[in-house]
């Protein structure tokens, strides 16, 4: 598609379900980007993807947290037995590569509400 | 670690102001930083872009010049308007790791123009 696609663009669910948040990012772009935004805490950065692999996954806030990149393109992001300190934006980017100075281009985020 | 620091928000400025939104960073290596933008309803949008020091971005009206000397990347435009009002984000992407990791985001200013 022609920009960073992200679904749903709302859920609202229970505390304790799991939740599964998609991206799919700007064709030919190999590099994926997950963020949280929140009131509290600003724009977070969670993890990248250099193709199918994530290199770090230290900035994923608990192991309740984990994200999968299949076949280069569509990312997941998995919230198990969510609490309502998820509550936020998750935001997806993509840029072509990795590199410091490759702008990242934004999805318009899945707005996560726990009960 | 790496640290965005921008000016607190909400900033109101009358229509044809002058605007500054100070940016300072904490780095290392050589990083680069951007700009982004949210306007009301809309996802992040990348504004402007430097790549190293001394270069300046522009877009729109808006620039920004990176500054090593003063680790800074203030984002001013000379005339702003009503559609300008938006969420304005400072950001670097560092150089450390191949710049891999993700963007580090400042708290974001909210910019709001009165006619």
């Amino acid at each position: 598609g022609a920009g960073v696609s992200q679904s749903p663009s709302n859920k609202v669910t229970e505390k304790g379900k799991d939740v599964e948040l998609r991206c799919d990012p700007i064709s030919g772009h190999t590099a994926l980007y997950w963020y949280r935004q929140s009131l509290g805490q600003g724009l977070e950065f969670l993890i990248y993807f250099q193709g199918n692999s994530a290199p770090d996954k230290s900035g994923l806030p608990s192991d309740r947290f984990s994200a999968e990149r299949t076949g280069g393109s569509v990312s997941t992001l998995t919230i198990q037995r969510t609490q309502q300190e998820d509550s936020a934006v998750y935001l997806c980017a993509s840029s072509l590569v990795v590199g410091s100075n490759q702008p990242q281009h934004f999805g318009d985020g899945t707005r996560l509400s726990i009960l | 670690g790496n640290s965005v620091t921008q000016m607190e928000g909400p900033v109101t400025l009358s229509e044809e102001a002058f605007l500054t939104i100070n940016c300072t960073y904490t780095a290392t290596g050589y990083p680069s930083l951007f700009w982004y933008v949210q306007y009301p309803g809309e996802g992040l949008q990348l504004l402007l872009k430097a790549t190293k020091a001394d270069d300046k971005g522009s877009n729109k009206g808006f620039e920004a010049t990176y500054r090593k000397e003063t680790t800074s990347f203030h984002l001013e435009k000379g005339s702003v308007q009503v559609s300008d009002s938006a969420v304005y984000f400072c950001a670097l992407k560092g150089s450390s790791g191949g710049g891999a990791d993700g963007l580090t985001f400042g708290k974001g200013t909210h910019l709001i123009i009165q006619p």
